[in-house]
């Protein structure tokens, strides 16, 4: 089974800085989905980005980048000019890219986010 | 879209009683997924459903648990009898395809 790894129960970040999450992740697959998700107070799941395995290029969106190391498989998030609206649980998760085996996602524990102004 | 609904959002039941969640996915997916968040085991798998039929229970806890997808619109989660250690936050979440899975509002069973 795989197994989704954060290390880092708690972050702190000031406000405009930056601040990278860490995730490990154990799976003897090759092909599959690296996702980060932010899970605010209101404790809706909302998708930051994804990462897909076959590709080289680390995703971006907007301030939130990520640095995919497939073969120490590691999956951080960047998040860059830190706002007070990131303050959030954040979950890293992996997907397999098989479709008899379903895409539910394996979760890790989390990293809760502290922005300070 | 109205995104994946579910209900009850909050749910205060007595031990012994039972506990039915609904959710309804988004119009055209094919997949539904229930999760259960707690802060001792954080999010988990419950089971799958693909074409409303269910692929892998195999995180359901125990026969106390039960799911059923009667159609593409709407899915059901119940717990008889539940217990204290079933409060958690419960999460429905959909997908199309190979896409990206939409999760809805959560509910939160509080069992005492």
């Amino acid at each position: 089974a795989q197994t989704v790894t954060q290390s880092q129960p708690e972050m702190s970040v000031q406000e405009a800085e930056t601040v990278t999450l860490s995730c490990t992740y154990d799976t003897s697959e090759s092909d599959y989905y690296l996702f980060w998700y932010k899970q605010p107070p209101s404790r809706q799941m909302i998708l930051v980005i994804r990462q897909e395995a076959y590709k080289q290029q680390n995703a971006t969106e907007n301030r939130f980048s990520v640095n995919f190391q497939k073969a120490a498989k590691s999956f951080s998030l960047k998040i860059s000019d830190s706002q007070l609206g990131d303050a959030a649980m954040y979950f890293c998760a992996y997907r397999r890219d098989n479709s008899n085996s379903g895409y539910a996602l394996n979760f890790g524990k989390g990293t809760s986010l502290l922005v300070t102004p | 879209d109205a995104g994946v609904i579910q209900s009850p959002r909050h749910e205060v039941t007595e031990m012994g009683q039972e506990v039915t969640l609904r959710c309804k996915p988004i119009s055209g997916h094919n997949s539904l997924f229930w999760y259960r968040q707690t802060m001792m085991r954080g999010l988990e798998l419950l089971i799958y459903f693909n074409n409303n039929v269910p692929i892998d229970d195999s995180g359901m806890p125990e026969d106390r648990f039960s799911a059923k997808m009667p159609n593409a619109s709407f899915s059901t989660l119940k717990i008889q009898p539940s217990e204290p250690r079933d409060s958690a936050v419960y999460f429905c979440a959909s997908l199309r395809g190979f896409g990206e899975q939409y999760f809805g509002p959560g509910t939160r069973l509080t069992v005492t």
